[in-house]
Parts: C-alpha cells; sequence; structure tokens
C-alpha cells in the first residue's frame, strides 16, 4: 500500500465550479501536510500549508485535514482555467526532511 | 525573489554519455533532492542531501551519483545515459523540515 494515495484524474469542470481534490495516507505519524500546484513544464510551486486537523482559507482555495480519517482534501471555488494544472499533495511527519508526495491530479478547467 | 535555478531546461544527451545535471538555490537551505518525474509514476526521489558533502539514496538511485560540495549546490550525475533516464528531473531544496521550493525542471532526452 502507498503511504499516500491520489487519484490521477484527470478531472475536467466548467469555469465556475467548485473542485474538490483528494489524497488519503496511511501513516498516523503525518502532521505536515500540503498542497502544490505544477503547471505543464514546470516544476510545482507550494500552494498551501497546514499543520493541524480543520480548514485553512486562502483566497478561492481551502485546505481541509482530517487526521481521525487519514483524508486531505483542497477546495477551489469559482474555478478559472488558470487553475487548469496538477495538484500534487505532501505530507511530513516533522521529524524528518523528506516530503511523501501523491502522484497527483491533473485538473482542466473548461471555458 | 529566492529560487532555485536549474542549469538547463532542456537536454538531448547520446545513450552512453555522462551527464550533468546542476542546481543552485540561494536560500540557505540544508536540504537538497533530486527527483524524476514520469507520467503515471509521480515524483520519484533519486537522491538527497542534508549537509555539505553528505548524501542519501533516495528510491531509485541505480544509475545516478550526486556531489554536494558547497551547501548551494547539488549536481546529479548520469555515469553513464540510457534511453530509461530519457525523464522531467527536478531539484527542490528545504529548510530542515519545511516545506520545498523546486526548480524550474530540466527535460531530458536520451537517444
Amino acid at each position: 500500500q502507498k503511504e499516500v494515495e491520489q487519484d490521477p484524474g484527470p478531472l475536467s469542470v466548467p469555469e465556475g465550479a467548485i473542485v474538490s481534490l483528494n489524497c488519503t495516507y496511511s501513516n498516523s505519524a503525518f502532521q505536515y501536510f500540503m498542497w502544490y500546484r505544477q503547471y505543464s513544464r514546470k516544476g510545482p510551486e507550494l500552494l498551501m500549508y497546514t499543520y493541524s486537523s480543520g480548514n485553512k482559507e486562502d483566497g478561492r482555495f481551502t485546505a481541509q485535514v482530517d487526521k481521525s480519517s487519514k483524508y486531505i482534501s483542497l477546495f477551489i471555488r469559482d474555478s478559472q482555467p488558470s487553475d487548469s494544472a496538477t495538484y500534487l499533495c505532501a505530507i511530513n511527519t516533522g521529524t524528518a526532511s523528506k516530503l511523501t508526495f501523491g502522484t497527483g491530479t491533473r485538473l482542466q478547467v473548461t471555458l | 525573489d529566492v529560487k532555485v535555478t536549474q542549469s538547463s531546461r532542456y537536454l538531448v544527451k547520446r545513450t552512453g554519455e555522462k551527464v550533468f545535471l546542476e542546481c543552485v538555490q540561494d536560500m540557505d537551505h540544508e536540504n537538497m533532492f533530486w527527483y524524476r518525474q514520469d507520467p503515471g509514476l509521480g515524483l520519484r526521489l533519486i537522491y538527497f542531501s542534508y549537509d555539505v558533502k553528505m548524501k542519501e539514496k533516495g528510491d531509485i538511485p541505480e544509475g545516478y551519483s550526486v556531489s554536494r560540495e558547497k551547501k548551494e549546490r547539488f549536481s546529479l550525475i548520469l555515469e553513464s545515459a540510457s534511453t530509461n533516464q530519457t525523464s522531467m528531473y527536478l531539484c527542490a531544496s528545504s529548510f530542515r523540515t519545511g516545506s520545498y521550493t523546486f526548480g524550474s525542471g530540466t527535460r531530458l532526452t536520451v537517444v
């Protein structure tokens, strides 16, 4: 079983839709949860960073962590064509320097 | 603007050549990483370094080596390039257990 599971998509939604991207993980020691966005032919860039269970909001983006279910989500409100990218979840325990990445979900927002 | 710089965006090399991929960061980060990214396989860790002259194998080190002579520079070496090493190579750096900052990537084609 992989430590982090993420549906690869692709996920296609119309402009203005609410998007939900998800990851599940198996190691209860994971404490830090991140979402990266990667545009085509570019390196990933950090989008959201959260430590605790609950929600963290930044503009149109909300990161949600449910440690009891080992489930993390990224919600995008009022999605735009510029949100079309691959989204990767990343997790670590806080005591190790290495992040564990999901395989990424490719999102396409259409006009 | 802090950044991770990879020396080449695109490279084409012949089978059997020795290939050097260079990565420089200007954030005084201790940790540096080399990943390759292939469709459907996500990010796979090749090597990482948590200090000058220190290195540790990642998940797929075979056919690769690394060098870290200075804190800001981390080099990936393909000893004898093969066609199955055609991939997108991403360098990243981080401070202790923090989030990663990625470079823009090097798309290597081995012919």
